[in-house]
């Protein structure tokens, strides 16, 4: 079982829906993050959070709309996505704390697929 | 230039056999950290050991060791007794420098245990 808790783990939309993607973390991380992965790469930061504020955006495209609601959940909100955002989606949690070792602790993923 | 390099997409290894997946980086910062990841096919990534630039010993976790080899900037896997649940997508992956900055990751190298 995993630490980090991502809701729902699997998620098929249309277009013009909106959806949102849920993370929850109960190891008293302050630095939350959102990763894309399409099938055969590896993961690419899309969003970093520490101390429920946005710190990275990797230009992600503004139908991608991430929310930090407390330090123990973040969302991804989704709106008006195309076909090539079908991927999975890794939420990951670590302490924001300075220093080398800050294993990001990450969640199952949610498999979306656009329609 | 690629931060993070792993260069054999595959390996297949025979089970009980020790096998090494290889990882070079590339940094000029002094202070840096080494990940090592694993994602099976649910997905899920499965932190598994790390190395810091300034230790002096190569980190062990169980069948897990990293041969760590600074002048060379490698910091390879090594999975000792290869079960069949071993089988699944390995990533290498670094942060530099002493701030929460984000993980960089190499392309994977996908392991195969044959009974």
């Amino acid at each position: 079982d995993t630490e980090v808790t991502q809701t729902p783990k699997h998620l098929v939309m249309g277009m013009t829906n909106k959806k949102s993607l849920k993370c929850e973390q109960h190891m008293g991380h302050r630095a939350m993050y959102w990763y894309k992965q399409k099938a055969k790469k590896p993961p690419e930061l899309m969003f970093v959070y520490s101390y429920e504020k946005l710190s990275i955006n990797e230009s992600v495209p503004s139908r991608f709309s991430p929310e930090c609601p407390n330090s123990s959940l973040l969302n991804l909100h989704l709106h008006a996505l195309q076909p090539e955002d079908s991927a999975l989606y890794l939420c990951a949690s670590s302490q924001p704390r300075e220093g080398l070792y800050q294993p990001q602790h990450f969640g199952d993923g949610t498999r979306l697929s656009i329609l | 230039a690629q931060k993070i390099t792993q260069t054999q997409p595959g390996m297949f290894v025979q089970e009980k056999e020790a096998v090494t997946l290889d990882c070079t980086y590339d940094t000029s910062d002094p202070s840096y950290g080494l990940f090592w990841y694993k994602q099976p096919s649910s997905g899920e990534m499965i932190f598994l050991i790390y190395q810091g630039s300034y230790d002096q010993q190569n980190a062990t976790e169980g069948r897990y060791s990293l041969n760590f080899q600074k002048a060379r900037k490698s910091a390879n896997l090594v999975i000792s007794a290869s079960q069949l649940g071993d089988s699944a997508m390995y990533f290498c992956a670094m942060r530099e420098g002493l701030r929460n900055t984000p993980l960089v990751f190499g392309k994977g190298t996908r392991l195969s245990v044959i009974a």
